[in-house]
This record gives C-alpha cells, sequence and structure tokens, in this order.
C-alpha cells in the first residue's frame, strides 16, 4: 500500500542548531513534493516546491532535498529559531494535482 | 494570504442533520479541495474539484458530497452528520501555471463537532 511517513511525531531542537526532518514515502513516485507549516489552529502554508528532477532547493534558511531512490526527502531549517516551532507537513503529487499529505512532525525551538 | 475564506468556522450539530460547509476564493484559481484533519491522521483529500461542474473523490469521499456551481464557490455537504465527521475541515485552491507544479492555498478551517 502507498505509504508517507514523517520521521517523528515530535522534535526538539536547541535555537541556533539545524533542524532536520525527514519524509520517506513507499509505493509512489511522485513527480514533485512539497513542504507546508502549520500553526496550531491554522491552515497548512507552502514552503517549498522540489521536482523529481532536482536534488536540492533552498529558500533563505530552509533546504529540501529529494531522492527519488531512496524515496525519501529531507527538510533542513538552519539557524533556527523559537519562531521556526511549528507542525511541518510533506506532501507528495499523486496525480492530477492532488497532493496525499503526511501526519507532520511537530518542531520546537528551544531557547 | 489568498483570498480564500471559510464558512461556518465552528459549528456544533447534531447526528443525523445535514451540514454544507462552503469555501469561498476571490483568486479564480481553477482547482479547489476539501480536506478534513484528524489526529493520527493528517490531512486527507474528501472531494476537489478541477473545474466548475467537475468534481472527483479523494480518499475518504464516503458520506460527503461536493457542489461547485461557480468559480469562486465550492461547497462540502454532509448528507446525515456522524460523530465520525467530526473534525477541522480545510478547503485549499490551487492554480495553473504551463506545468502542473502549483502549491495550494489553505483556508482557515472550520472545526465541526458531530454530536
Amino acid at each position: 500500500s502507498q505509504k508517507i511517513e514523517q520521521n517523528s511525531e515530535a522534535l526538539n531542537i536547541q535555537e541556533g542548531k539545524t533542524a532536520t526532518l525527514t519524509c520517506n514515502y513507499t509505493n509512489y513516485s511522485p513527480a514533485y513534493l512539497q513542504w507546508y507549516r502549520q500553526d496550531p489552529g491554522r491552515g497548512p502554508v507552502f514552503l517549498l516546491l522540489i521536482r523529481e528532477n532536482e536534488k536540492e532547493k533552498r529558500k533563505e534558511r530552509l533546504k529540501v532535498t529529494f531522492d527519488t531512490t531512496l524515496k525519501q526527502s529531507l527538510f533542513h531549517i538552519t539557524a533556527s529559531q523559537p519562531a521556526d516551532s511549528a507542525t511541518y507537513l510533506c506532501a507528495l503529487a499523486t496525480g492530477n494535482e492532488k497532493l496525499t499529505f503526511g501526519t507532520g512532525t511537530r518542531l520546537t525551538i528551544i531557547p | 494570504d489568498a483570498g480564500i475564506t471559510q464558512s461556518p468556522r465552528h459549528k456544533v450539530t447534531e447526528t443525523g442533520t445535514p451540514v454544507t460547509l462552503r469555501c469561498h476564493q476571490t483568486e479564480n484559481h481553477r482547482y479547489m479541495y476539501w480536506y478534513r484533519q484528524d489526529p493520527g491522521h493528517g490531512l486527507r483529500l474528501i472531494h476537489y474539484s478541477y473545474g466548475v461542474k467537475d468534481t472527483d473523490k479523494g480518499e475518504v469521499s464516503d458520506g460527503y458530497s461536493v457542489s461547485r456551481s461557480k468559480t469562486e464557490d465550492f461547497l462540502l455537504t454532509l448528507e446525515s452528520a456522524t460523530s465520525s465527521q467530526t473534525s477541522v475541515y480545510f478547503c485549499a485552491i490551487a492554480g495553473t501555471s504551463g506545468i502542473h507544479y502549483n502549491e495550494q492555498f489553505f483556508g482557515p478551517g472550520t472545526r465541526l463537532t458531530v454530536l
């Protein structure tokens, strides 16, 4: 069956360190993968998109990698700040402009 | 923020009653989606629309119907609400560019409680 797993439900990181979140999938061949941020009580907000032919994408302190052989994406936040605390969702393109989301990782940056 | 609103924002209803949630956009985007979000399950697609009067089922469509008579409005109906439909419902929209790799913009959500 198809499955998307995000490495842990919760992750605590010291301020200033790099936070690394993992998204693994099975039985998909997505043309692209996206990462979203969700704050409590709000809808998800798009952060980054990476295509199957791209290895890495950066945006300010964010970096995403995409390894279609390992079926894995890594999401990095460098120089993390308490304001980065949120739930982060990965989402795979699963055909016809549809996305399938992982269950998310709740990231807490500890001052 | 993308121009997308949901109404109502909160609703409490009883088992067996019909419920309609509305999603309204001002972006003229082609695609609209309804998701539900539950602890341990994440966001799951209920139905989506790829144009006026063009809709299709998602992963968890049983017990739900949708309609889209105008580009800007996408309605989600629970014909006879059940307690298992207690959830937070999100609407999302997506446009199209030359290639089909588009971000989705989400509404603020509707918290529905079925007693």
